[in-house]
């Protein structure tokens, strides 16, 4: 059973330059968050997405940042115009269906580390 | 919004002795508290969690409380190995709706050997 699983590991960009970065959720879930880490710092909370739906993005930044997680395909967090504040660990989690016991457990996904130069 | 709060930030053990981590969280809402362990370099673990029905939780070495008058939560780990060293972050959040996880600073535990 394939873990929650994220691409790429690591991405370089330039300033101004777009990053996307793709999750792809455990089989059978259908919730995926994503969260940003800082060095030397805690998860903090951007996008909450279901299928073809933003269910909370009140972590997103206004500017610059989207996220989607089409009916087909993996979730994709997208920054426009790079800086290099954006420099950080971006996880993907995912929880199983909507209700259930376990439906609230969030299993990580390994990360990409940004590096904007 | 919520706020958690944990402590200590570095903590340091002895192979064989207990170690206690503590997490304090602002909004009375909350109900579901999950510990995730992160070694360098790599993905949290869920390592063990707790709603807010229950009091205490334990699974092997692992267990947590959860004081919700009080409105905080403890990991304890008996017996620690080296491999228990790592950075241990607490989190809150609901089970149901809105359900983003406000994880702690987290703590970054060191059992020497």
């Amino acid at each position: 059973n394939a873990g929650v699983m994220q691409n790429p590991r690591h991405l370089v960009r330039r300033r101004g330059q777009e990053a996307r970065l793709r999750c792809s959720p455990m089989k059978g879930h259908s919730h995926v968050y994503w969260y940003r880490q800082l060095p030397e710092e805690g998860l903090k909370f951007m996008v909450y997405l279901q299928k073809e739906n933003i269910i909370d993005e009140s972590g997103m930044p206004k500017e610059r940042f989207s996220a989607e997680f089409p009916k087909e395909g993996p979730s994709i967090l997208r920054i426009q115009q790079v800086v290099r504040g954006d420099s950080a660990a971006y996880f993907c989690a995912s929880s199983p269906r909507s209700s259930g016991i376990s439906s609230y457990e969030q299993y990580f996904g390994p990360g990409t580390r940004l590096t904007v130069t | 919004g919520e706020n958690v709060e944990q402590h200590p930030s570095t903590l340091s053990v002895q192979e064989g002795d207990s170690a206690v981590i503590k997490c304090t969280y602002s909004d009375s809402a909350s109900n579901y508290f999950p510990w995730y362990k992160q070694e360098l370099g790599k993905r949290p673990q869920l390592i063990i969690d707790i709603r807010s029905n229950v009091g205490e939780k334990k699974d092997q070495r692992i267990a947590v409380t959860l004081n919700k008058t009080a409105k905080h939560f403890s990991l304890h780990i008996t017996e620690t190995q080296p491999e228990d060293s790592a950075v241990y972050f607490c989190a809150a959040s609901l089970d149901t709706g809105r359900r983003a996880l406000t994880f702690g600073s987290g703590t970054r535990l060191q059992v020497q050997p």
